[in-house]
């Protein structure tokens, strides 16, 4: 049982918008801002988001990161076919003073 | 380039001990923290800790301490994840990563897939 709550799967057709909640509690999300990882099929996982909204150089800019409160939201505008892949929360977590990670949540590109 | 690389897989029978390695190249190794990510098979991603090379100072994961040994020697810029009795469930994907401020994971080697069986 993950501390932070994602949806396990997620789908939309090409062009769509899709987006992934995260949700934890005042002593990660709501205290520590929060970065995204896109894990493509067979391979490493790579920083998607950090800091809540901000894209590393070369990650496209239909993938925006944003947090209220003790949530957070992935969104992917424009759905590709190369985005099919297992994305990932995670934030720092005050009370067991360790990274904590979403679930994962299964992109699906119909 | 900046990257972490580490190898590609080990294999170990329960009982034995194993260290594997995560060596950083293209940046000044001691100015970044190095963190260590569990995945089982067909499982999310688990942390299990994190080291900084300038002091070797280390910060566990509750769910592994005392599971598991993260060090390193800055002079190599290498940092290890070590076991001393490996069991079946300790049967995984392990991958290390660069850290920046605050806890960004930036930089993911391609993982050591270790396997523990009979």
């Amino acid at each position: 049982q993950s501390v932070l709550t994602q949806p396990p799967s997620a789908s939309g057709t090409p062009g769509q918008r899709v987006t992934i909640s995260c949700s934890g509690s005042s002593s990660n999300i709501g205290s520590n801002t929060v970065n995204w990882y896109q894990q493509l099929p067979g391979k490493a996982p790579q920083l998607l988001i950090y800091t809540n909204n901000q894209r590393p150089s070369g990650v496209p800019d239909r993938f925006s990161g944003s947090k209220s409160g003790t949530s957070a939201s992935l969104a992917i505008s424009g759905l590709q076919s190369e985005d099919e892949a297992d994305y990932y929360c995670a934030v720092w977590d005050d009370s067991l003073d360790a990274v904590v990670f979403g679930g994962g949540t299964k992109v699906t590109v119909l | 380039e900046v990257q972490v690389v580490q190898p590609g897989a080990e294999m170990k029978k329960p009982g034995e001990s194993l260290q594997i390695s995560c060596k950083g190249s293209g940046y000044s190794f001691s100015t970044y923290r190095i963190g260590w990510v569990r995945q089982r098979p067909g499982k999310g991603l688990e942390y299990l800790g994190i080291i900084s090379p300038h002091d070797s100072d280390v910060t566990y994961s509750p769910s592994f301490q005392g599971q598991v040994t993260i060090s390193v020697d800055k002079s190599i810029s290498t940092a290890y994840l070590q076991w001393s009795s490996l069991k079946a469930s300790d049967t995984a994907v392990y991958y290390c990563a660069r850290i920046s401020v605050p806890t960004v994971m930036d930089v993911w080697g391609l993982g050591t897939t270790v396997t523990v069986s009979s």
